[in-house]
């Protein structure tokens, strides 16, 4: 089946900063979506990207579906965005492990 | 547009004991997903349907697992002669398989055995 990895496993940022999270994957894939898991559980969803790159607020993502892999930025964190981010892909969704984001203030 | 419902929220039950979970998809979404999650690790997919049929299921979900959608609406999980290692977070999904692929999930269902 497909590997996803995420990196880095954890990430402590201060307040202001800006980040890169990166998903790398072991296979073409016609489904990749970024979730935020916040800390009650819920998946929210974050963006729908399969390829190509899409801005939404504070946060952007692009997946460059040739060299399998895919990048969630986020600017000028706030400390509502710490939590768990999720990389999940194909049809069936596999996860990779997560990257955990803690914005100090 | 209502989401994906999940119930019960929380379920501790005693090992050996039977349980069942509900989820009820967003509307019109033809695929559902079934989904678990322990600690500190993503979700790992358990099985799907489209409409009423049952077309995957992972080597994950043992004969104690049961899933079905009868009607293809609502699902249910049904796990038999529970044990420790089954607690976890279920998860539900759904997405309108027309195409986009984009899954919704539930707010899950947390179970602890005994």
């Amino acid at each position: 089946g497909i590997q996803v990895e995420q990196s880095p496993p954890d990430l402590i940022l201060q307040e202001g900063a800006n980040s890169t999270l990166r998903c790398n994957f072991s296979d073409s894939v016609n489904n990749l979506q970024w979730f935020h898991q916040n800390p009650w559980g819920q998946l929210i969803n974050l963006f729908y990207i399969p390829s190509g790159t899409k801005q939404n607020g504070r946060l952007s993502a692009t997946t460059v579906a040739t060299e399998r892999y895919s990048l969630l930025y986020i600017s000028s964190s706030q400390t509502t965005d710490s939590g768990v981010y999720f990389c999940a892909v194909g049809g069936k969704s596999t996860f990779g492990d997560g990257t955990t984001l803690t914005v100090k203030p | 547009d209502t989401g994906v419902s999940q119930d019960p929220r929380h379920k501790i039950t005693k090992r050996g004991q039977n349980v069942t979970f509900r989820c009820d998809p967003i509307s019109e979404h033809n695929r559902l997903y079934w989904y678990r999650q322990t600690l500190g690790q993503g979700p790992e997919f358990l099985t799907y349907f489209q409409n009423e049929a049952q077309l995957e299921k992972s080597r994950l979900l043992s004969d104690r697992f049961s899933a079905e959608r009868p009607k293809g609406s609502f699902s249910t999980l049904e796990i038999q002669r529970t044990e420790q290692g089954d607690s976890a977070m279920y998860l539900c999904a759904s997405s309108s398989g027309k195409g986009r692929l984009e899954q919704y999930f539930g707010p899950g269902t947390r179970l602890t055995v005994t």
